[in-house]
């Protein structure tokens, strides 16, 4: 089954203890993207990789780092995660950027204490 | 920048229609759209591309006016699974999506 997979569903952390949010997708995207999302804000894009070992910066991307060694692994890294990071977080994945469907994974709630 | 939609939310009974609008303040090459239901990952409805034609999924519908950077959501015959949040996405040229803040359609009996 096509799909994009998140770990963990839900996380209570307390600030400053680094976290990963893994991604995987079985899919052979090309195009994988991290976003957060808060009420009335919607969707914002917080990195994305072309591909392995390309990645830039989407439109909140401060206090967030990730990595693209694989092409179906996209792991988001909090370093050193504040109260403001608590959000709900998705991985979504592409074949291309701007022509094709997105397809979402289930979501990560979490919460920094 | 982040599309602007409207109206940010709506109810509906059951066999009404409605329109989810989206603009952008930037030339497009594409807009998406997708349905987010309360507690799950949004799903894909369609893609719009620049010079393509009107496309349609069931009974909801889109349109994708590119002079005026704007694109509408139609959906008809509203049923109660149609309730959820709908989320636009623009692309200006070759460019990644950026989603806009959502509305929220209720569908009631």
């Amino acid at each position: 089954e096509a799909q994009v997979t998140q770990n963990p569903r839900y996380l209570i952390t307390v600030t400053g203890k680094k976290l990963t949010v893994t991604c995987s997708q079985n899919m052979n995207h090309e195009y994988m993207s991290w976003y957060r999302q808060d009420p009335g804000l919607g969707l914002r894009q917080i990195y994305y990789s072309m591909n392995v070992e390309v990645t830039d910066k989407g439109d909140v991307p401060e206090g967030y780092k990730v990595s693209r060694k694989e092409k179906r692994n996209f792991p988001l890294i909090l370093e050193s995660p504040s109260p403001n990071q608590t959000s709900l977080y998705f991985c979504a994945s592409s074949l291309w950027q701007d022509t094709d469907t997105q397809y979402f994974g289930p979501g990560t709630r979490l919460t920094v204490l | 920048q982040q599309p602007v939609q409207s109206p940010q939310a709506v109810i509906l009974r059951e066999g009404e229609d409605a329109v989810i609008n989206c603009s952008s303040s930037k030339a497009l090459y594409s807009v998406h759209w997708y349905r987010q239901k309360h507690g799950e990952a949004p799903v894909f409805l369609m893609i719009l591309l620049k010079g393509g034609e009107q496309k349609g999924h069931e009974k909801i519908s889109a349109s994708f006016n590119e002079k005026k950077q704007q694109s509408s959501l139609y959906l008809t015959a509203s049923q109660l699974s149609y309730s959820g949040t709908y989320f636009c996405g623009t692309v200006p040229g070759y460019q990644k999506v950026t989603f806009g803040t959502g509305t929220k359609l209720q569908v009631i009996p």
